[in-house]
């Protein structure tokens, strides 16, 4: 299996700040990765599919990149509703796996 | 708008059975695969299984492999996930959602697996 590994698993962060959370795999997935975010008690929402295509509604300050084993989520300039654990998703072997997972906490 | 509802989650003893449904409305069923993730209480997300937009591809995470099937009726709009031989540690919040990306979920389904 596909081992996905996010750094940091937890960080503080101001409103305003850039923001970036990697997603490392332990073999190369080409740009099969989608990052999600989840607030306490809600469903998670998908952010970003094919690690750069914005979902639709989404704000333009959240961005992916990366291909192979390295990716990254940005969040350009931290809003209040922003804080929240955030997951990447590989979906390109089988079987899918996620990350584990970074808390966005207030500083 | 896409939605998705799932029913049927609830207590099962541990080996029981459990039957998962999702009603999806708002997009056009058959021209999409369709997923299933779950979260444990206070852990992070699962993907369990996965399903081609006419059923002739099914794939499941190694842990659920002969014990969970997943399904679809593209007339009814409706994708279900059979689950068999349940464990404690199946006990989650079961997601229904659409595409391999899973880029929309429905609500969320509890299945507590408990004596």
């Amino acid at each position: 299996d596909i081992q996905m590994t996010q750094s940091p698993s937890a960080m503080s962060a101001s409103v305003g700040d850039r923001v970036t959370i990697t997603c490392r795999a332990s073999q190369g997935i080409s740009n099969s990765l989608a990052w999600f975010q989840q607030k306490p008690g809600k469903v998670p929402k998908c952010l970003i599919y094919t690690s750069s295509s914005l979902q639709s509604g989404v704000p333009s300050r959240f961005s992916g990149s990366g291909s192979g084993t390295e990716f990254t989520l940005t969040i350009s300039s931290l809003q209040p509703e922003d804080f929240a654990t955030y997951y990447c998703l590989q979906h390109n072997s089988y079987p899918y796996t996620f990350g584990q997972g970074t808390k966005l906490e207030i500083k | 708008e896409v939605q998705l509802v799932e029913s049927g989650g609830g207590l099962v003893q541990p080996g029981g059975s459990l039957r998962l449904s999702c009603a999806a409305s708002g997009f056009t069923f058959s021209s999409f695969w369709m997923s299933w993730v779950r979260q444990a209480p206070g852990k992070g997300l699962e993907w369990v299984a996965n399903i081609k937009e006419d059923g002739s591809g099914k794939y499941y995470v190694d842990s659920v492999r002969g014990r969970f099937t997943i399904s679809r009726d593209n007339a009814k709009n409706s994708l279900s996930l059979q689950m068999n031989s349940l464990r404690a540690e199946d006990t989650a919040v079961y997601y229904c959602a659409r595409g391999r990306w899973v880029t929309y979920w429905g609500q969320g389904a509890l299945v507590t697996v408990s004596s």
